[in-house]
């Protein structure tokens, strides 16, 4: 397995307050990933990481921000926690780019947030 | 578009009998296809994937997929069911030139009875 963490696994924290969530990867892959997973809707991607300072949108990315300063470590920073944010936070990364054979995502242990 | 759809949110089976957790894609290019396995509070690992090779795919711990391009579908197989199969599985699409993205679907979780 690749080596990926993230920290914390487990928050609690207030409406309107911010919260960051790092990963730390490992195995130097190039893509990152951000994920939040809710009952009934599976894994929905909040951003991504092509490289170094490059990011983009997900389908869920509204009250969240990321930054990528190290090929090794990617942050999720919601900027003013909201009860719907309350959810499990997964972290991926993946090797290649494009091309016919898309390779394996991997997969964090997840953090589990709560926004009272 | 790609788009991934589970068809049984859950499925319930008998220790020994066989498996079988539905998928179909919808997907404007030749996609990869992954199915992925979460037991409770953990994170995701995958079980097999499909790139383009052979159709039928074999995976960890017994499972086997058939990518069927007629049908858009990737249904997930085992002939024996374990009690350790008990989990949430999830199918997940790609396709080549978005960028490297992933898209899943809402889940089945199995349940296994003794």
């Amino acid at each position: 397995d690749a080596g990926i963490t993230q920290s914390p696994r487990h928050k609690v924290t207030e409406t309107g307050t911010p919260v960051t969530l790092r990963c730390h990867q490992t195995e130097n892959h190039r893509y990152m990933y951000w994920y939040r997973q809710d009952p009934g809707h599976g894994l929905r991607l909040i951003h991504y990481s092509y490289g170094v300072k490059d990011t983009d949108k997900g389908e869920v990315s509204d009250g969240y921000s990321v930054s990528r300063s190290k090929t090794e470590d990617f942050l999720l920073t919601l900027e003013s926690a909201t009860s719907s944010q309350t959810s499990v936070y997964f972290c991926a990364t993946s090797v290649a780019s494009g091309g016919a054979d898309q390779e394996t995502q991997y997969f964090g242990p997840g953090t589990r947030l709560l926004v009272l | 578009a790609q788009s991934v759809t589970q068809l049984d949110s859950h499925v319930s089976v008998s220790e020994g009998t066989p498996v079988l957790l539905r998928c179909n894609y919808s997907s404007s290019y030749s996609p990869s296809l992954f199915w992925y396995v979460q037991h409770p509070n953990k994170g995701l690992q995958l079980l097999l994937k499909y790139t383009s090779a052979a159709t039928l795919v074999k995976g960890i711990n017994g499972f086997e997929a058939e990518f069927k391009k007629s049908e858009t579908s990737f249904h997930l197989t085992k002939p024996s069911a374990h009690m350790s199969d008990a989990a949430e599985y999830f199918c997940v699409v790609s396709e080549p030139n978005t960028g490297n993205q992933f898209y899943f679907g809402t889940g089945t979780s199995l349940t296994v009875i003794p």
